[in-house]
């Protein structure tokens, strides 16, 4: 089965410039996931989909991130105006069933967004 | 949500001996998730053992749960230069799943 796509797969710009990432998951997942990954941590959980609808964004950076995914397939996750501290990788992760027994992610290759 | 705890952050072993990663947590669980991440790229499921189970095997991997302690480990047997990568355990139950810093493994060839 095709894996979960995710591009670009490195991405630089400036501060205060605008970039946006875009995963298409597993083809049936309902549940997609988008994790932050600073350099030398954990992915950290940024937002979570359950097809269309967010299950959880408390722990993105509303003022300056957004995410939504049409349809429930495809996702898009945005970052407006970026910081020196967004430089991260971009994990997207989708899986197949419900929150309340969370089963194994698939993750894509992640983005790589240097901010200089 | 219920993020694990890895032990060691590192580790450094010479090839085809055993490596043994710990993972700590702190409240019920369904299930526990071992990941592995190479340096670049996303996380990839290795194994699931679930609440009622004590031991499970794949491969060269063997994970043990202990409820009681809440916490599991990750042996590898055999290591290979292959293996060298990060590794990150998920406790799951109606959580979002969660990750620490993971356990750094490097096998010299």
């Amino acid at each position: 089965e095709a894996g979960v796509a995710q591009s670009p797969r490195y991405k630089i710009i400036e501060k205060r410039q605008s970039v946006a990432f875009w995963c298409n998951p597993i083809s049936g997942h309902a549940t997609l996931y988008w994790y932050q990954q600073i350099l030398g941590q954990g992915p950290k959980l940024l937002i979570q989909f359950q097809n269309n609808g967010v299950v959880d964004d408390s722990q993105l950076p509303k003022d300056r991130f957004s995410a939504e995914r049409l349809k429930g397939v495809d996702s898009t996750l945005k970052i407006q105006p970026a910081k020196l501290e967004d430089s991260a990788v971009y994990l997207c992760a989708s899986s197949g069933v419900d929150r309340g027994d969370n089963e194994k992610l698939f993750f894509g290759s992640g983005t790589q967004l240097s901010v200089l | 949500s219920q993020q694990g705890e890895e032990d060691p952050q590192a580790l450094s072993i010479q090839e085809g001996e055993n490596a043994t990663m710990n993972c700590s947590y702190k409240t019920s669980i369904n299930n526990l998730q071992w990941y592995r991440q190479n340096s670049g790229r996303g996380l990839v499921h290795l194994i699931l053992i679930r609440s009622n189970e004590r031991e499970k095997h794949s491969g060269r991997l063997r994970v043990t749960l202990d409820t009681s302690k809440k916490s599991s480990s990750l042996l590898i047997t055999a290591s290979r230069a292959a293996d060298t990568a990060s590794y990150f355990c998920a406790p799951g139950g109606s959580y979002i799943p969660t990750f620490g810093r993971g356990t750094s493994l490097i096998v010299h060839p």
